[in-house]
């Protein structure tokens, strides 16, 4: 089975400060898409960054940005600047053949005040 | 990009019965997916539904527990069938819009 892979089950971060969350995932195509979801405690979920497999250039939006390496199949996610609105549950998603989503078992981000 | 609208938002049910769940979509969409997430899981892909042709499902789900209809290229369900505690989830609705997937809101379910 292709897999994702989140190391870290949670992560504590000083309001300000940056926080970064790993994420390795498992695939034999050379064309697809990479993600970072975040559901905060009323379970939407919401697109934080998206990245192309055949982009070398690491995505970014606002304060949040990517170290993508193709190679080690590595796609870690950055959080600047944390803010307490960033607190919730991330989730590292890979696009696959067929359109499906494959997603990692999650991260929780916890921000202190 | 696309907005899902899906009911219930949550509900409590007794084991036995069915459930149906409901997303539309303001889009017409080609496919549609269905995923489910456990008390502090992640999210776990039931199946694939295309407009006009039978659901696809995933490893360890069946069409007789989760039957899916997708009438038109806006709309979907998902029953979830014969309840029993362990079904007690979030199931959200998904689509894929431009290089994204779009979310519904979920629904809470609990079986007691």
């Amino acid at each position: 089975a292709q897999t994702v892979t989140q190391s870290q089950p949670e992560m504590s971060v000083q309001e300000a400060e940056t926080v970064t969350l790993s994420c390795t995932y498992d695939t034999s195509e050379s064309d697809y898409y990479l993600f970072w979801y975040k559901q905060p405690p009323s379970r939407q979920m919401i697109l934080v960054i998206r990245q192309e497999a055949y982009k070398q250039q690491n995505a970014t939006e606002n304060r949040f940005s990517v170290n993508f390496q193709k190679a080690a199949k590595s796609f870690s996610l950055k959080i600047s600047d944390s803010q307490l609105g960033d607190a919730a549950m991330y989730f590292c998603a890979r696009g696959a053949a067929g359109n499906k989503l494959t997603f990692g078992g999650g991260t929780r981000v916890l921000v202190k005040p | 990009s696309a907005v899902i609208s899906q009911k219930p938002s949550r509900d409590i049910c007794q084991r036995g019965t069915s459930l149906t769940i409901q997303c539309q979509v303001d889009s017409q969409v080609t496919m549609m997916f269905w995923y489910r997430q456990q008390p502090g899981q992640s999210l776990t892909l039931i199946a694939t539904a295309n407009q006009g042709s039978e659901a696809t499902y995933e490893s360890g789900f069946v069409i007789d527990k989760f039957p899916i209809s997708r009438p038109n290229l806006t709309f979907s369900t998902l029953t979830v069938s014969n309840m029993s505690p362990e079904d007690s989830s979030i199931y959200l609705c998904s689509v894929r819009w431009g290089n994204g997937y779009t979310f519904g809101s979920g629904t809470r379910l609990t079986v007691v």
